[in-house]
C-alpha cells in the first residue's frame, strides 16, 4: 500500500523566514496531494492540495510542488509568521481503491518572532 | 469551522466498555471518513461511507465499526474498549466518494480510556 515519508520532524524558523517541508510517496498511481495544518487540539485544516496533472500551486503565501518523477512534493511557506506556527500534515491518496488518504507522520513547525 | 461536527467533544471510559461517536458531515456532504489520531501513530484512516453504503475500509480493528444513517450522519462504535484506544478521533467529510475531492475535518473527540 502507499506509505508517506515526511522530513523534518521540527522546524523553527525566524518571523520572516521561508520554511520548506518535505514528502515522498511509494506508490505511483497516487494522484492528490493535499497538506493539512494543526494547532494543538483542534482538526486538521485543509490549506492547499494538488493534483498529479499539475507541477505548481500557489495560494498567497503557501505553495506546493509535485516531482512525479522522483515522486515527491513539498510545501513552501514563504515570509512566516507566528500564527503558521503549528503541525503540518502532507497526504497522498492510495491507489487501493483511491478511497483514502494516507498521511505523512507532521512536522511541527514554530515561527520565533 | 469546517460544517462538519462531532459529538461529543470528550469521553471518558473505562476498559471493557462500549461507546459511539456521532460525525454529521457538511451540508451536501455525502461521503464521511473516520481517522484515528494518537501520538504513537499519527493521523490513521479508520473507514469510509458514502451515500450508505461503505466504501473503504482501512485499519480499523474488529472491535470498532461504523455506520451511515439515511440523514447521512455516521456513528463510530467501539467495543471492548482497551487503554490503546485512547486518541483523537476525527470525522471528515467530502462531496462525493474519490478522494480527490477535499476533506474536511470535524473539531474530534477526545477518547480517554482508563
Amino acid at each position: 500500500g502507499e506509505n508517506v515519508e515526511q522530513h523534518p520532524s521540527t522546524l523553527s524558523v525566524q518571523e520572516g523566514d521561508s520554511a520548506v517541508i518535505k514528502c515522498t510517496y511509494s506508490d505511483s498511481a497516487s494522484n492528490y496531494f493535499p497538506w493539512y495544518k494543526q494547532e494543538l487540539g483542534k482538526r486538521p485544516q485543509l490549506i492547499i492540495d494538488i493534483r498529479s496533472n499539475v507541477g505548481e500551486k500557489k495560494d498567497q503565501r503557501i505553495a506546493v510542488t509535485l516531482n512525479k518523477t522522483a515522486k515527491h512534493f513539498s510545501l513552501h511557506i514563504t515570509e512566516t509568521q507566528p500564527e503558521d506556527s503549528a503541525v503540518y500534515f502532507c497526504a497522498a491518496n492510495g491507489s487501493t481503491g483511491f478511497q483514502k488518504l494516507v498521511f505523512g507522520t507532521g512536522t511541527r513547525l514554530l515561527v520565533s518572532p | 469551522d469546517s460544517g462538519v461536527t462531532q459529538t461529543p467533544k470528550h469521553l471518558i471510559t473505562a476498559t471493557g466498555q462500549r461507546v459511539t461517536l456521532r460525525c454529521s458531515p457538511r451540508s451536501g456532504d455525502l461521503s464521511v471518513y473516520w481517522y484515528q489520531q494518537s501520538l504513537d501513530q499519527g493521523l490513521q484512516f479508520l473507514i469510509q461511507y458514502y451515500n450508505g453504503e461503505e466504501r473503504a475500509k482501512g485499519n480499523i480493528l474488529e472491535r470498532f465499526s461504523a455506520q451511515q444513517f439515511p440523514d447521512l450522519h455516521s456513528e463510530l462504535n467501539l467495543s471492548s474498549l482497551e487503554l490503546g484506544d485512547s486518541a483523537l478521533y476525527f470525522c471528515a467529510s467530502s462531496v462525493a466518494a474519490g478522494v480527490t475531492y477535499e476533506q474536511y475535518f470535524g473539531p474530534g473527540t477526545r477518547l480517554t480510556v482508563t
